[in-house]
């Protein structure tokens, strides 16, 4: 069975501060697909990244970095120098091949405080 | 990205009556879109999995009877909430799966805000 695990409820920073956001996920299947969503307040998830389990670079882009560990079975999200606007509930997601759904974590609500 | 639309964003109805939300990919075309429920402060719960020109997949513990799902176009899905009860009041998202050669991802509609009196 497939598992996403968010552990982090809730983080509260100021901004300008760097945060990681993890992401623990559990499959066997050896071809998978990692996704992060962002929900802010006004409900709609918006896409940031996908990674399929066979490319482990890490990814930049702009303020975002993305660590992608397959030993730890990890996937990581860091914000740099944090910004109001990214006050958010982020969401990591799991997908397996040849499957149509979505297994999400349960989500984390970052709040960044001016 | 691709974008997905739904209709109505927010909708306020009388216990017992049917309500419809759309779903539409506006830029590409999807034969397979996903209905989920959001309850406050919690994560996406998956419903139902809409084919184009098939039946929906439902989730186990999701009355088919009760949501009803229509997919008759490849930019089109419906959910209606048939007879609707206080306890459907909820966050209703759609998503679109787009897939370009070997890369899929599903991109999500804003959601509909469902208020039952």
């Amino acid at each position: 069975a497939q598992k996403v695990t968010q552990a982090q409820t809730e983080i509260s920073v100021v901004e300008k501060e760097d945060v990681t956001l993890d992401c623990v996920y559990e499959t066997r299947d050896t071809t998978y697909y990692l996704f992060w969503y962002k929900q802010p307040p006004s409900g709609e998830l918006v896409f940031l990244i996908r990674r399929n389990s066979f490319d482990e670079q890490n990814e930049i882009s702009g303020r975002y970095s993305w660590n992608f560990q397959k030993s730890t079975s990890s996937f990581n999200f860091t914000i740099t120098a944090s910004q109001v606007v990214d006050s958010a509930v982020y969401f990591c997601a799991l997908s397996v091949e040849n499957t149509d759904k979505l297994i999400f974590g349960t989500g984390t609500r970052l709040q960044v405080f001016p | 990205g691709a974008v997905v639309s739904q209709h109505p964003s927010r909708v306020i109805c009388k216990s017992g009556t049917s309500v419809k939300i759309e779903c539409r990919s506006l830029d590409f075309q999807a034969t397979t879109m996903f209905w989920y429920r959001q309850f406050p402060k919690k994560s996406l719960m998956l419903m139902a999995t809409s084919n184009e020109g098939s039946k929906a997949t439902y989730e186990q513990g999701v009355e088919k009877d009760k949501f009803l799902i229509n997919h008759a176009s490849l930019t089109l899905s419906t959910l209606t909430v048939t007879s609707a009860h206080p306890e459907d009041s909820s966050f209703y998202i759609c998503s679109a799966r787009e897939r370009l050669a070997d890369q899929e991802t599903q991109y999500f509609g804003p959601g509909t805000r469902l208020l039952v009196l």
